[in-house]
């Protein structure tokens, strides 16, 4: 159960779009399509932005977006706003009844 | 409105037990599975355990293996955690989570506030 790998810090100014990499293995992102992702405001419960890797619950603006390739996931954010300025995590089964996060990436908007 | 309101933190002593609870409202508890995920302070999340609806599929994190067990209680819209043998590295902010699905699948829609355990003599 080794942590899914992200990168620790991704910036943007207002406007443009960033990506978001999550990379695990054969035995996790590349066996399920069960890939989720968080968002995560300082001092507030995380909230689900993006499950089966590309699905986006109702009330998720659509400007998040979610895919995978491969052992990668990869969440987008287009039209950076202020507002999205957090912590993002990326989930995946991993078999047998367990999880595994990544490490989380904090989100700069310039 | 969907609520899941955790309890049963504090502080407690290295080596010794505690056990965390988990009140769900507001949705049919037992047609989903439930999550415990972790934040120690200053640190990401990580997932502790899960179970799915009938208590049928139960799984840990291999640092929770032997120490730790979740359970359920459908009839009480409850989810426990049972801490034992606790280690300073478990402490951390607990969270109680819903699943989607009936089993585990990770996609965790819900969340409740947290209960912060501190694990120190």
């Amino acid at each position: 159960q080794s942590a899914l790998t992200q990168p620790a810090s991704v910036s943007g100014s207002p406007g443009q779009s960033i990506t978001i990499s999550c990379t695990g293995t054969s035995s996790d992102v590349g066996s399920y399509n069960l890939v989720s992702w968080y968002q995560q405001h300082p001092g507030k419960a995380p909230k689900l932005m993006i499950y089966e890797f590309s699905k986006r619950p109702s009330g998720v603006s659509n400007r998040f977006s979610g895919s995978k390739s491969g052992n990668t996931a990869s969440l987008t954010i287009s039209g950076l706003q202020a507002e999205d300025e957090a912590d993002y995590y990326c989930c995946s089964y991993a078999g047998s009844t367990t999880l595994v996060f990544g490490g989380g990436t904090k989100l700069t908007v310039l | 409105e969907v609520q899941l309101v955790e309890s049963g933190g504090g502080l407690v002593q290295p080596g010794r037990s505690l056990r965390l609870s988990c009140a769900a409202s507001g949705f049919t508890f037992d047609d989903y599975a439930m999550h415990w995920v972790r934040q120690a302070p200053g640190k990401g999340l990580e997932w502790v355990s899960g179970i799915s609806w009938n208590s049928g599929n139960i799984g840990y994190a291999d640092s929770v293996q032997g120490r730790f067990t979740i359970s359920r209680d459908n009839a009480k819209n409850s989810l426990y955690l049972q801490m034992n043998s606790l280690r300073a590295e478990d402490t951390a902010l607990y969270y109680c989570g819903k699943d989607m699905a009936y089993d585990s699948t990770g996609n965790i829609d819900y969340w409740g506030q947290g209960t912060l355990v501190t694990v120190s003599s």
